[in-house]
């Protein structure tokens, strides 16, 4: 597997306000993914994040409200722009270590993000 | 529409006996699973996964069973431990390290 951290792990915003959370991986990936987990549900993909190109978002995701860089193999961000409470989730990032026997996903400690 | 479902959101069981978690799917394009275990405020932990290639994978004391034909599989954990109380997610994908779609997760707690 991979260690993978996340910045920062918990926060709490003012609506309106914009916040970019990092994802850092401690070797080289394939994928790297961003989730959601809002509160006494499960997790939803919101993106896949591309290296060197627009993030793929899945429907009900857009990128104006949900901007991805990606500018390596081993690093994103995802900013939740304009926030509201429904905005309030976990966020978490996903990845498909380089190495690994499997591709199977393993992921960060998440980040818990709290709109007033 | 809910491609994942998993019906018990909760299930409690003896330490020492079997933990048997279910998972139902109705995408016929899935062809990898895993098992995700989630305490509260970390991420999700890796378990164990299938392909849809195999019936059956075992991993100590986890093994994942698939029906291919039912669209159903099962987590078993034996024997059950206290240290496994925690919220198990099924999840889905069509290719192996492709987006994954998960169910809604089933509480499990094993009582001492």
């Amino acid at each position: 597997s991979a260690v993978i951290s996340q910045k920062p792990s918990r926060d709490i915003c003012q609506r309106g306000t914009s916040l970019t959370i990092q994802c850092q991986v401690d070797s080289q990936v394939t994928m790297m993914f961003w989730y959601r987990q809002q509160p006494g549900q499960s997790l939803t993909l919101i993106a896949t994040a591309n290296q060197g190109s627009e993030a793929t978002y899945e429907s009900g995701f857009v990128i104006d409200k949900f901007p991805i860089s990606r500018p390596n193999l081993t690093f994103s961000t995802l900013t939740v722009s304009n926030m509201s409470p429904e905005d309030s989730s976990i966020y978490l990032c996903s990845v498909v270590p380089l190495a690994a026997p499997t591709d199977t996903q393993y992921f960060g400690p998440g980040t818990r993000l709290t709109v007033l | 529409d809910q491609q994942v479902k998993q019906n018990s959101p909760s299930l409690s069981v003896q330490e020492g006996r079997i933990s048997i978690l279910n998972c139902d799917y109705t995408n016929s394009m899935f062809d990898y699973f895993l098992w995700y275990k989630k305490y509260p405020a970390e991420g999700p932990t890796f378990l164990i996964s299938i392909s849809s290639i195999k019936d059956k994978n075992e991993d100590g004391r986890f093994t994942v069973f698939l029906n291919k034909s039912a669209k159903h599989l099962s987590l078993h954990i034996v024997p059950s431990q206290p240290g496994d109380s925690a919220v198990y997610f099924c999840a889905a994908s069509e290719t192996s390290g492709s987006r994954l779609t998960f169910g809604e997760g089933t509480q499990l707690t094993v009582n001492p």
